[in-house]
């Protein structure tokens, strides 16, 4: 059984503070990961990809992948209460499966 | 303006009643999937699509029905012999880029049942 684990939360930090969001996954051979940001009431919305390990950034968001340990997380940087939010974690395993496995997400709150 | 459109925003079922969920998307994607998302729960997976004229059960597939007839369009039957749907149902679309997937999801119908 694949699995991906993600902290309940609810994760609060003060505005302008990083947010530090984790994921582990159980399949060693996963390939693909994804972070996306769910409103309360809405669907969820792409924000990261990593395929590769180390850190990849995009704005005030950064990624990291680490295989050998199987996780991977998310930073926001100077958060702000739009961020308030739940962030899913998915993984795709290789080969074309087109079949991710979700995390049941964390939910952050940015306090003024 | 590309995209996934699902309709209606919300439904309402009766006892007893099929109801069926739209989703057409014009990203040319190949794949499509439905999942259900319970309050505080994660995703599950009902239906996935990854060709026309094929699909294949998810997790949860039972008291559900689906078909591709067209690669834009994969609508869902929430039959009567599902015995509680009351969720937001995503669609969501994914295309292979270069090896990768990419998984998008449209805006989501929010099924009561009266």
């Amino acid at each position: 059984q694949k699995e991906v684990e993600q902290n309940s939360g609810p994760l609060s930090v003060p505005e302008g503070a990083i947010a530090s969001l984790n994921c582990t996954y159980s399949d060693r051979v996963s390939q693909s990961f994804f972070w996306y940001r769910q409103y309360s009431g809405k669907s969820p919305e792409l924000i990261m990809s990593i395929y590769s390990n180390g850190d990849k950034e995009d704005g005030r968001f950064t990624a990291q992948l680490n295989k050998a340990s199987q996780y991977v997380s998310l930073l926001i940087r100077d958060s702000q209460p739009s961020d308030s939010a739940t962030y899913l974690c998915a993984v795709f395993p290789p080969g074309g499966s087109y079949i991710p496995t979700f995390g049941r997400g964390t939910s952050l709150i940015v306090h003024p | 303006d590309g995209g996934i459109t699902q309709s209606p925003k919300y439904l309402f079922r009766k006892e007893g009643q099929n109801v069926t969920l739209s989703c057409e998307q014009n990203l040319n994607h190949d794949a499509m999937y439905w999942y259900r998302q319970d309050p505080g729960q994660g995703l599950r997976l009902i239906y996935y699509s990854q060709i026309v004229n094929d699909f294949q059960k998810g997790d949860i597939a039972e008291g559900y029905s689906v078909s591709r007839e067209k690669k834009e369009s994969f609508p869902l039957t929430v039959t009567s012999a599902q015995k509680n749907p009351t969720a937001f149902y995503l669609c969501a679309s994914s295309i292979d880029r270069t090896g990768v997937e990419t998984q998008y999801f449209g805006p989501g119908t929010r099924l009561l049942v009266l």
